[in-house]
């Protein structure tokens, strides 16, 4: 079975440009999750997706990201303009159920912002 | 708000060196507490559920534990192939868009030689 998918894996981008991260979730996962993981630190939830409706984004910041779910399947995380302190590493992960805390989490894309 | 709280932050054994991980957790009613396994440059695999004090779940040479304040990660006889970061994660029954948020901690690093 095939994992969550994520691109670009590595990404570097001068400050105030644009970026757009993609994932494919696991097939049949209704839940679709990105966090943001910094060095050092644990995941931190942006947004989650019960198929293709946003029902938690409080902690993404909406003046420069966004994020959409095609279709109830896959996603696009984007940030414009970029900020230096975006640099990051940005998870996609996907569960079965929204009450489920067994995540299943991509390998994640890594942005540098100079 | 739920808070959880790793430690040591970093962890060196010598292979054979059995030891225990701490995560303490403030949580609005435990839904459950997962425990997560992140290999450098990946992302965060899933390991355990608990979801009561008293509960353990086991895995090769990992044993996890909760009691209603703290879970401990216990490995035992430990291999080079066990490094790596292991967070933990509790989930809070409030509900969020139909879903419970996954509150992570901020890891423990830890490194198994030879």
């Amino acid at each position: 079975e095939a994992g969550v998918v994520q691109s670009p894996r590595y990404k570097i981008i001068e400050k105030k440009q644009p970026v757009a991260f993609w994932c494919n979730p696991i097939s049949g996962h209704n839940t679709l999750y990105w966090y943001l993981q910094n060095l050092g630190q644990g995941p931190e939830l942006l947004i989650r997706y019960e198929n293709e409706e946003a029902v938690d984004d409080s902690q993404l910041p909406k003046d420069r990201f966004s994020a959409e779910r095609l279709k109830g399947v896959d996603s696009t995380l984007k940030i414009q303009p970029a900020e230096l302190g975006d640099s990051a590493v940005y998870l996609c992960a996907s569960s079965f159920t929204g009450m489920s805390g067994e995540l299943f989490f991509g390998e994640g894309s890594r942005l540098t912002v100079l | 708000e739920d808070q959880v709280t790793q430690s040591p932050e970093a962890l060196r054994l010598q292979e054979g060196e059995s030891s225990s991980l701490n995560c303490s957790y403030t949580v609005s009613g435990l839904r459950g507490l997962f425990w997560y396994r992140q290999d450098p440059g990946k992302g965060p695999e899933f390991l355990f559920t608990l979801y009561s004090a008293g509960e353990e779940k086991e895995k090769e040479r990992l044993k996890a534990t909760l009691t209603k304040k703290e879970s401990f990660l216990h490995i035992t006889a430990p291999k080079p192939e066990d490094s790596a970061t292991y967070l933990c994660a509790v989930q809070s029954n409030i509900l969020t868009g139909g879903g419970n948020k996954l509150t992570f901690g901020t890891g423990t690093q830890l490194k198994v030689e030879l």
